[in-house]
């Protein structure tokens, strides 16, 4: 199994710019998460999904937007860039919710720069 | 705001010693604890997970602690050796909803030779 992958490692985004970063899990694990890591801080949810066709807003979910057409794949979409969204962004996948105790697997991250 | 915490940014730790790595957390419904270890470059891996209902778990050189009375976490490392430097994490979610962890700031461990 690959796991999460994640792709483009990197990216550099002029303000304004629109951009997808793509998730996919080849785990057949229901529940995906997105979130951000910014300097020295720890990880912010930005959007999750419980299915395909389910998704809903995390902790930090302004100026993103995500689908789940399918169970593998979990975009996640910058529609106008701003610096503020200039941060390491990580994908993780879990075959249920974390509190039932099943761990979340990370994908290796994509770094995002907007200037 | 955050609901979980580490003591110390930094810890540097002999090789061939024990590490403790703290994290107090605030929300006294929290129900499941993670510890996840990342190395530079990568996305978080985990280490180990325990339930409110336990005290003590132990791994392959791994034990982690909760003391539900004072809110504490700790993570300790028996024999560190040079690959265990990374940043470390603690995460938990509450019982009120069970797909959200947070995640601490995190402590870098360095291991020096």
């Amino acid at each position: 199994n690959a796991g999460v992958t994640q792709t483009p490692k990197f990216r550099i985004l002029k303000i304004g710019q629109s951009m997808t970063l793509q998730c996919a899990q080849d785990m057949n694990h229901n529940y995906m998460y997105w979130y951000r890591q910014d300097p020295g801080m720890g990880l912010k949810l930005i959007y999750y999904s419980v299915g395909a066709g389910i998704t809903d807003k995390g902790e930090v979910p302004n100026g993103y937007n995500v689908s789940r057409s399918t169970t593998e794949d979990f975009p996640l979409r910058l529609e106008l860039a701003a610096p503020s969204q200039t941060s390491v962004y990580f994908c993780a996948s879990s075959s249920t919710g974390t509190g039932a105790g099943n761990e979340q697997f990370f994908g290796p991250g994509t770094r995002l720069t907007v200037l | 705001g955050e609901s979980v915490g580490l003591h110390l940014p930094t810890l540097s730790v002999q090789e061939g010693d024990n590490s403790i790595i703290n994290c107090a957390y605030s929300n006294s419904a929290s129900d499941y604890f993670i510890w996840y270890k990342q190395e530079s470059g990568k996305g978080p891996q985990f280490i180990i997970d325990i339930r409110s209902n336990m005290d003590k778990r132990q791994g392959q050189r791994v034990t982690v602690l909760l003391n539900k009375t004072v809110k504490h976490l700790s993570l300790q490392i028996a024999a560190t050796q040079p690959g265990d430097s990374a940043v470390y994490f603690c995460a938990e979610t509450p019982r009120s909803n069970d797909y959200k962890l947070s995640f601490g700031a995190g402590t870098t461990v360095t291991v020096r030779a």
